[in-house]
């Protein structure tokens, strides 16, 4: 049973400070892996999508890296601002379409 | 507006009674999932349709729940007897028709938060 994990659970920052967000799954027969914001009692913002075949994805202050041997991905944030301020949700797809969803983590940033 | 819609946003109902949520999908995407989250959790899979056939069901998805999508556009989210454990949100997201090598991507609506008194 494929199993996401997401580490550390919260995280606060100063502005301008750049950040890593963990993301583990336990197999590695994943389709895509996706990478999602959630504002407080909001619905998902599709940050970034990577593909089994790559290894990683840049949007903007954002890049997102894949290991799939070693069942990692990892979301950097560059020079984060308060505005980033959400809950980081990452996700594997499996080849049924279903996404599988680590708990998130909070981030906070502070001016 | 060309993305997911849900209603009602919120809901607000007594332990015992029936409920029933709504999910329009993006045009023309035949692919609808459905999926709740508590508090302080990740989303968690219910159920899937592909077009008007519902291919997939959770273990989640107790004798409670029933979705249908009747027509292969809008679903529906029907939950019986509810519990206090049923308060969550209640979100949705609708994929388009793989094509060729198509990334196969969710888009997400602003779920409906029900609560359960």
């Amino acid at each position: 049973k494929q199993e996401v994990t997401q580490i550390p659970a919260a995280l606060s920052v100063p502005e301008g400070e750049n950040l890593v967000l963990n993301c583990s799954f336990t197999d590695s027969a994943i389709y895509n892996l996706q990478w999602f914001r959630q504002d407080p009692g909001k619905g998902l913002t599709s940050l970034l999508l990577i593909q089994s075949s790559q290894r990683e994805q840049t949007s903007g202050r954002l890049n997102a890296s894949l290991d799939k041997s070693s069942g990692r991905s990892t979301l950097y944030i560059a020079a984060s601002q308060p505005g980033d301020s959400a809950t980081y949700l990452c996700a594997v797809i499996s080849n049924t379409g279903k996404l599988i969803f680590g708990q998130g983590t909070t981030l906070q940033v502070k001016p | 507006d060309t993305g997911v819609s849900q209603d009602p946003r919120h809901k607000i109902t007594k332990r015992g009674q029936n409920v029933t949520f709504r999910c329009d999908p993006i045009s023309e995407h035949n692919r609808l999932y459905w999926y709740r989250q508590t508090l302080g959790q990740g989303p968690e899979f219910l159920t899937y349709f592909q077009n008007e056939a519902q291919l997939e069901k959770s273990r989640l998805l107790s004798d409670r729940f029933s979705a249908e999508r009747p027509k292969g556009s809008f679903s529906t989210l029907e939950i019986q007897r509810t519990e206090q454990g049923d308060s969550a949100m209640y979100l949705c997201a609708s994929s388009p028709p793989l094509r060729g090598r198509d990334v196969d991507e969710q888009f997400f609506g602003p779920g409906t938060r029900l609560t359960v008194l």
